[in-house]
């Protein structure tokens, strides 16, 4: 079965870095976009990208251009969300989320904290 | 920043419909399938409907969704407790370069 696992929990200071992984299974990794959505702390769903495993090509958000950059590694099948000069509202749970028509597939979620 | 409008609650007793609607632009919901996802406390969201009415295998067919123009709507009948949670509705938008869209989410209480 599809499986998304993501790394774990983080906290950093703000302005600093942090790159989030997503290790994919259970499928084929390059056939799928791989999508990064975000939720702060009782709000909605918010898009930030995503990232084409086959080419690397990548869409971002207009709010996060420049901060965000998604890579992967078709190796072992993992993508990862790199978003750069944190700020307190970026605190916030981040999936990575797989599907063709809607997303079928999410991780269970990383929780970023960002706090001085 | 959500440019799909939802209204934050709706409610009914068991056994009762439900209808959640999603109101987009032309550049959204008007030239591009919506998708619907139902999000249960502390868990990842769960795809309800795709493509405007399709449900994916697993899914009651209590759940069902529509489209006319540049709106869509979610309809649950014969609520049942286990469909308390959060419900957001999502399409493309053409604007800004192309980017996902989600909508504001509608919490779904069970009287």
């Amino acid at each position: 079965q599809v499986q998304l696992v993501q790394s774990g929990a983080e906290v950093k200071k703000p302005g600093a870095s942090v790159k989030v992984s997503c290790k994919a299974s259970g499928y084929t990794f390059t056939g799928y976009y791989m999508h990064w959505v975000r939720q702060a702390p009782g709000q909605g769903l918010e898009w930030m990208g995503r990232i084409n495993p086959n080419s690397g090509g990548t869409n971002y958000a207009q709010k996060f251009q420049g901060r965000v950059t998604m890579t992967r590694d078709t190796s072992i099948s993992t993508a990862y969300m790199e978003l750069s000069r944190l700020r307190s509202d970026d605190t916030a749970v981040y999936y990575c989320a797989r599907g063709y028509s809607g997303y079928e597939n999410w991780g269970q979620g990383t929780l970023v904290t960002v706090s001085s | 920043q959500s440019v799909l409008t939802q209204p934050p609650s709706a409610s009914g007793t068991p056994g009762q419909r439900v209808t959640i609607s999603c109101s987009g632009s032309s550049s959204n919901i008007g030239s591009n399938t919506v998708n619907w996802y139902q999000q249960l406390p502390g868990t990842a969201p769960k795809l309800l409907i795709y493509s405007n009415n399709q449900r994916p295998s697993g899914v009651p067919d209590r759940f069902s969704g529509s489209k006319s123009g540049t709106s869509a709507s979610l309809a649950i009948s014969g609520l049942q407790s286990e469909d308390e949670a959060d419900y957001y509705c999502a399409a493309w938008d053409d604007s800004l370069n192309g980017q996902d869209v989600f909508g504001t989410g509608t919490k779904v209480t069970v009287l």
